[in-house]
C-alpha cells in the first residue's frame, strides 16, 4: 500500500524553466516532508525538508509548498539546470514521534531531465 | 570524511545462497537502517536500529536479518538468497538528538542480483 504517492515518473524541462513534483500523502500523522535528490550510482541525498507548521519553505532555486488540509506537497526548482537532471524522491515520516523520523516512507520518484 | 559506506558495492548470488551487507558510519549518528529501492516504488525500509544492540522491523522485513553489534556498524543479512531480493540496498544513519535529526544520510548503494 502506497501511502506516499508522486508524479509525474518522468519530467522534461528546457534550462531555465520550472520543474514542478507533486506528493500526496494519506497518513495524517505525517509530520515530516523531505525530497531527496539522486544522481545515477548514488544514494539519496537530503535537498529540502519542511514540517506542516509552514505553508512554503525555500531555499535557493528550490521551494517545497506544502497543503495541509488537501494533504499535498510539491517541490519546485526554479531556473532548471542540466546539473539538477536527476531522480527526486518525496518522502514523509512522523518526526515528532521519538523513534520514528528516520522511517521514511518515499514516493515512487520522478526523473528529471533538464536539456540545454 | 567518509560518511556511509557500504561493502560490497557489487555481488551476484546464487538463489539459496547466503550474504551479509556491512555498513560503517563514522558519524556517531544513534540511528541506523537499511532500505532497498526497486524501479517505480521508491525505497521502502526493511529494518532499522536506534542504538547499539537494539533492532527492529521496517516495512518489508521478510527474508533479511540485521545486527548492530557496534554503534558505528549496521550488518544486512540473506540467510537463503531469492531472486526478489534482487535489489539495491542502501543503508542509511540519522541522529536522534539535535537540529539535525531529521535528517538521513545514505551510503552509495549495494547492487544485489540473485540469479
Amino acid at each position: 500500500q502506497q501511502q506516499v504517492k508522486q508524479s509525474p515518473q518522468s519530467l522534461i524541462v528546457q534550462k531555465g524553466g520550472i520543474s514542478i513534483i507533486n506528493c500526496a500523502y494519506e497518513n495524517t500523522a505525517f509530520d515530516y516532508f523531505p525530497w531527496y535528490q539522486q544522481f545515477p550510482g548514488k544514494g539519496p541525498a537530503l535537498l529540502i525538508a519542511i514540517r506542516p507548521d509552514v505553508s512554503e519553505k525555500k531555499e535557493g532555486r528550490f521551494t517545497i509548498s506544502f497543503n495541509k488540509s488537501a494533504k499535498q506537497f510539491s517541490l519546485h526548482i526554479m531556473d532548471s539546470q542540466p546539473g539538477d537532471s536527476a531522480t527526486y524522491f518525496c518522502a514523509a515520516s512522523i518526526y515528532a514521534g521519538g523513534t520514528s523520523y528516520g522511517k521514511l516512507t518515499f514516493g515512487q520518484g520522478t526523473i528529471l531531465t533538464v536539456h540545454p | 570524511n567518509a560518511g556511509v559506506t557500504q561493502t560490497p558495492k557489487f555481488r551476484v548470488l546464487k538463489t539459496g545462497q547466503s550474504m551479509t551487507l556491512l555498513c560503517a558510519q563514522d558519524m556517531n549518528h544513534e540511528y541506523m537502517y537499511w532500505y532497498r529501492q526497486d524501479p517505480g516504488m521508491g525505497l521502502r525500509l526493511i529494518h532499522y536500529s536506534v542504538g547499539e544492540g537494539t533492532t527492529a522491523k521496517g516495512e518489508v522485513p521478510d527474508g533479511y536479518n540485521v545486527s548492530r553489534l557496534k554503534k558505528q556498524n549496521f550488518l544486512l543479512g540473506l540467510e537463503s538468497a531469492a531472486p526478489s531480493q534482487t535489489s539495491v540496498y542502501f543503508c542509511a544513519s540519522s541522529y536522534s538528538i539535535g537540529h539535525d535529526r531529521g535528517s538521513i544520510y545514505f551510503g552509495e548503494g549495494s547492487w544485489l542480483t540473485v540469479v
